[in-house]
């Protein structure tokens, strides 16, 4: 069964330091990889896309992928109290099903 | 990123009645997906929404229990049926755009079937 796996923490970190998120997928078909800020009681937020292996990186976030050992990372720099939230890291099924799957995500804590 | 309307943002039904919950989009997209994410838990998708055809379920959803309807590409409905406490959940609609993968999702509807 296809997995993608994840910390559920919390992970507490203090505020301006970084973050770093970590996910591990099993399937090695999977060739799109995403994270998403997911607030409480509210919807999933797109925050960065990796296809290829290496760093992306976009404002404070960086995503960082090595299909090798099968993990995607998000390193959030300058944490503040309004990064606290659940990621969730997802992959796609297959290449072009545009289905994902989703870890349960990773609790971060920002403490001011 | 496309707007998404999805409606009721949440709503509180009786057992053994159902929830029809609306997803609108501002553009035309490409795919569409109905997700469930029940409390503390990830998200799971239950179906691929297909315009004009009979949607495509996940593993251990039917039709029956939830029927899905796309009569165009902005527009989506999932039914939640016959309803239980256990059916008691956040459902999300999910779009895709073009050729991009990235999906974006509408508010939720928060069910809390009693």
């Amino acid at each position: 069964q296809k997995e993608v796996e994840q910390n559920s923490g919390p992970l507490s970190v203090p505020e301006g330091a970084i973050a770093s998120l970590n996910c591990t997928y099993s399937d090695r078909g999977s060739q799109s990889f995403f994270w998403y800020r997911q607030y409480s009681g509210k919807s999933p937020e797109l925050i960065m896309f990796i296809y290829s292996n290496g760093d992306k990186e976009d404002g404070r976030f960086t995503a960082q992928l090595n299909k090798a050992s099968q993990y995607v990372s998000l390193l959030i720099r300058d944490s503040q109290p309004s990064d606290s939230a659940t990621y969730l890291c997802a992959a796609n099924v297959a290449s072009g099903t545009y289905k994902y799957i989703f870890g349960t995500g990773t609790r971060l804590k920002v403490l001011a | 990123s496309a707007v998404i309307s999805q409606k009721p943002s949440r709503d509180i039904c009786q057992r053994g009645t159902s929830l029809t919950i609306q997803c609108q989009v501002d553009s035309q997209v490409t795919m569409m997906f109905w997700y469930r994410q029940q409390p503390g838990q990830s998200l799971t998708l239950i179906a691929t929404a297909n315009q004009g055809s009979e949607a495509t379920y996940e593993s251990g959803f039917v039709i029956d229990k939830f029927p899905i309807s796309r009569p165009n590409l902005t527009f989506s409905t999932l039914t939640v049926s016959n309803m239980s406490p256990e059916d008691s959940s956040i459902y999300l609609c999910s779009v895709i755009r073009g050729l991009e993968e990235e999906a974006f999702f509408g508010q939720g509807t928060r069910l809390t079937v009693v």
